[in-house]
């Protein structure tokens, strides 16, 4: 039982370049949940998916797009990265009903 | 909206005491606090429910005053390892079950 999984663990990318942030759980839970991180900002959600074909805009959306692949799967792709979007990203994930939220290990991204 | 959290930064002596709180000027369903080593993802410490029940794990625990909107974290007899960054997360009523906005973080450090 892997718990949240994300890859990769660190990446580098340059203004303009593309990419897709990984995340899968083996809980079988309903909702997973993207999170960026930046000092003193705490945690603001990108986007979440509450069910299996389903995805909503969190606080800060812009330059993001997101995939329920399946129920095991959410990604995050940046379609153009700028270096505003150089941060900690934490992919979460939550079973019905009232508990906790179980988070990944993070994605450390640097846009140059 | 983000709730708020103090004291931004707190440091204590080993076996202090200390109070951190979050607040929010919405009305809420729950309240979840974690806590986040240096490089590491956040960890689940406890979730409140309105009607003020008080939940506690160890040395640490909390309350939550429906009325006010607002939720405290006690931690007593501080040991090293309470050291780190705490964040309140409030889930609002009528929002997607499970859907957290996450606090700024409060700074905690414990030394010997």
């Amino acid at each position: 039982n892997a718990g949240v999984t994300q890859t990769p663990k660190f990446q580098v990318l340059k203004t303009g370049q593309s990419m897709t942030l990984q995340c899968a759980q083996d809980m079988n839970h309903n909702s997973m949940y993207w999170y960026r991180q930046d000092p003193g900002m705490g945690l603001r959600l990108i986007y979440y998916s509450a069910s299996e074909g389903t995805t909503d805009k969190g606080e800060v959306p812009n330059g993001y797009n997101v995939s329920r692949l399946n129920k095991r799967e959410f990604s995050l792709r940046l379609e153009s990265a700028a270096p505003s979007q150089t941060s900690v990203y934490f992919c979460a994930s939550h079973p019905n009903g009232l508990y906790e939220q179980y988070f990944g290990p993070g994605t450390r991204l640097t846009v140059t | 909206q983000q709730p708020v959290q103090s004291p931004q930064a707190v440091i204590l002596r080993e076996g202090e005491d200390a109070v951190i709180n979050c607040s929010s000027s919405k009305a809420l369903y729950s309240v979840h606090w974690y806590r986040q080593k240096h490089g590491e993802a956040p960890v689940f410490l406890m979730i409140l429910l309105k009607g003020g029940e008080q939940k506690g794990h160890e040395k640490i625990s909390a309350s939550f005053n429906e009325k006010k909107q607002q939720s405290s974290l006690y931690l007593t007899a501080s040991q090293l390892s309470y050291s780190g960054t705490y964040f309140c997360g409030t889930e609002m009523w009528g929002t997607s079950y499970g859907k957290l906005t996450f606090g700024q973080g409060t700074i905690l450090t414990v030394h010997p």
